[in-house]
């Protein structure tokens, strides 16, 4: 069964900073990872995703997540904050080898930008 | 691309009414699509999965009878809340993903909030 674990369930950094989120995967094949963000009364937007091509990945909105297999970590990060990054970030893995694979998602991180 | 819509986008209604909620994919084929439900200050929690043209498949503690899911072409998918009561006020969210490059990734709607008094 696969399943995700996000470590922190709120994250506040300053304007400017690093922003790291953290999320570990369990998986007993090779997995598809996802970070999803969720601003306040809205769907999901994806950010990026791996799917077993390049392990460093890069997203929308300057995030990036390196897949590392061996630590079976999939962490998010960006180098600055700006206020507009806070927001619910989710990470889901999937087993996308069989079409329509559901996401399993972690409970999330709220991230709060200070100024 | 891959643009998911949902309708309405908020809904107000009476204990023991029914709602639908529609979900669409407006610019890709979803040959699947998913309806999630999520709580305050959590995550989202699958309720049921569909294919076109097939019976949904519900996840374990989901009543199929009270959340009756359509997806009769390959743009249009609805969730229907039968008899609708206040534990049943949640954030509805339907996402998809289709063929061709729109199978590795699972395109969300802006989600529905749904208020039963």
């Amino acid at each position: 069964a696969q399943s995700v674990t996000q470590l922190g369930s709120h994250v506040s950094v300053s304007e400017g900073a690093l922003v790291l989120l953290r999320c570990n995967y369990s998986s007993s094949v090779p997995p598809y990872l996802f970070w999803y963000v969720q601003y306040p009364n809205q769907g999901l937007q994806l950010l990026l995703k791996y799917t077993s091509a390049a392990t460093l990945v890069k997203g929308i909105n300057g995030f990036e997540a390196e897949f590392k297999k061996s630590e079976t970590s999939f962490h998010l990060t960006k180098p600055s904050a700006h206020m507009s990054d806070a927001a619910e970030y989710f990470c889901a893995v999937s087993d996308l080898t069989q079409a329509g694979t559901a996401l399993i998602f972690g409970k999330g991180t709220t991230l709060s930008v200070s100024s | 691309g891959a643009v998911v819509s949902q309708h309405p986008s908020w809904v107000i209604c009476k204990s023991g009414t029914s709602v639908k909620i529609e979900c669409r994919s407006l610019d890709f084929q979803a040959t699947t699509m998913f309806w999630y439900r999520q709580f305050p200050k959590q995550s989202l929690m699958l309720m049921a999965t569909s294919n076109e043209g097939s019976k949904a498949t519900y996840e374990q503690g989901v009543e199929k009878d009270k959340f009756l899911i359509n997806h009769a072409s390959l743009t249009l998918s609805t969730l229907t809340v039968t008899s609708a009561h206040p534990e049943d006020s949640s954030f509805y969210i339907c996402s998809a993903s289709g063929a061709g490059g729109y199978q590795e990734t699972q395109y969300f709607g802006p989600g529905t909030r749904l208020l039963v008094l």
